[in-house]
């Protein structure tokens, strides 16, 4: 059973505080994505990573960095949490062009 | 750029047929995603369209035209469990990347 497993369901943090999502994926994929999702606004890209120690900004990276280390492994950093960050977030991975795209379970982030 | 439009909200009757409608304007591209999520669930794949016409898989079906940029999610007979956001997700070319649509909330109603 493919998997994408995120380090926490539930973080509550302050403002000002560096906050780090990370994600896990199982199924050896090349490509990760970071996105947050946000009443009325959908999905939104963050960060995504084609490659191990590559990346590449998505639709609103500003306030946000992330680490590929590791093929499995994508990290979301948060350098200085704002409250406008408040939101729930989604890693997801995916394979090739024709390939569907799993997701996390998801992070509801809530800074304070 | 990319652009997605489907309808913010639909209701339907538990046991009737509903047709949920995306219409999209992408530089390339290179398939189009349909995700179900349910509230404060992430969301699940439904099915993929590259070629037009119509993919079926059991009570759920999706039709793609790509020389109209549209697309639409049929469900059938209709069960309270489909109560959840539908996703409409375009692959521009050459891309890994899915831009979504902003999602069509449905309601069964009994």
């Amino acid at each position: 059973d493919v998997k994408v497993t995120q380090s926490s369901r539930y973080l509550v943090k302050r403002t000002g505080e560096k906050v780090f999502l990370e994600c896990v994926q199982d199924m050896d994929h090349e490509n990760m994505f970071w996105y947050r999702q946000d009443p009325g606004l959908g999905l939104r890209l963050i960060y995504f990573s084609y490659d191990v120690k590559m990346k590449e900004k998505g639709d609103i990276p500003e306030g946000y960095s992330v680490s590929r280390e590791k093929k499995e492994r994508f990290s979301l950093i948060l350098e200085s949490a704002s409250t406008n960050q408040t939101s729930m977030y989604l890693c997801a991975s995916r394979s090739g062009l024709g390939d569907e795209q799993f997701f996390g379970p998801g992070t509801r982030l809530t800074v304070l | 750029g990319q652009n997605i439009d489907q309808p913010t909200e639909m209701t339907a009757t538990e046991g009737a047929i509903v047709q949920i409608n995306c219409t999209y304007q992408t530089s390339g591209f290179n398939g189009l995603f349909w995700y179900q999520q349910h509230a404060g669930e992430a969301p699940t794949f439904l099915s993929y369209n590259v070629l037009d016409g119509l993919e079926e898989k059991g009570r759920f079906s999706s039709f793609l035209s790509r020389s109209k940029g549209y697309s639409y999610l049929l469900l059938k007979e209709l069960q309270m469990k489909d109560s959840a956001s539908y996703l409409c997700a375009v692959s521009g070319a050459g891309s890994y990347q899915l831009t979504f649509g902003k999602g069509t909330k449905l309601s069964v109603i009994p």
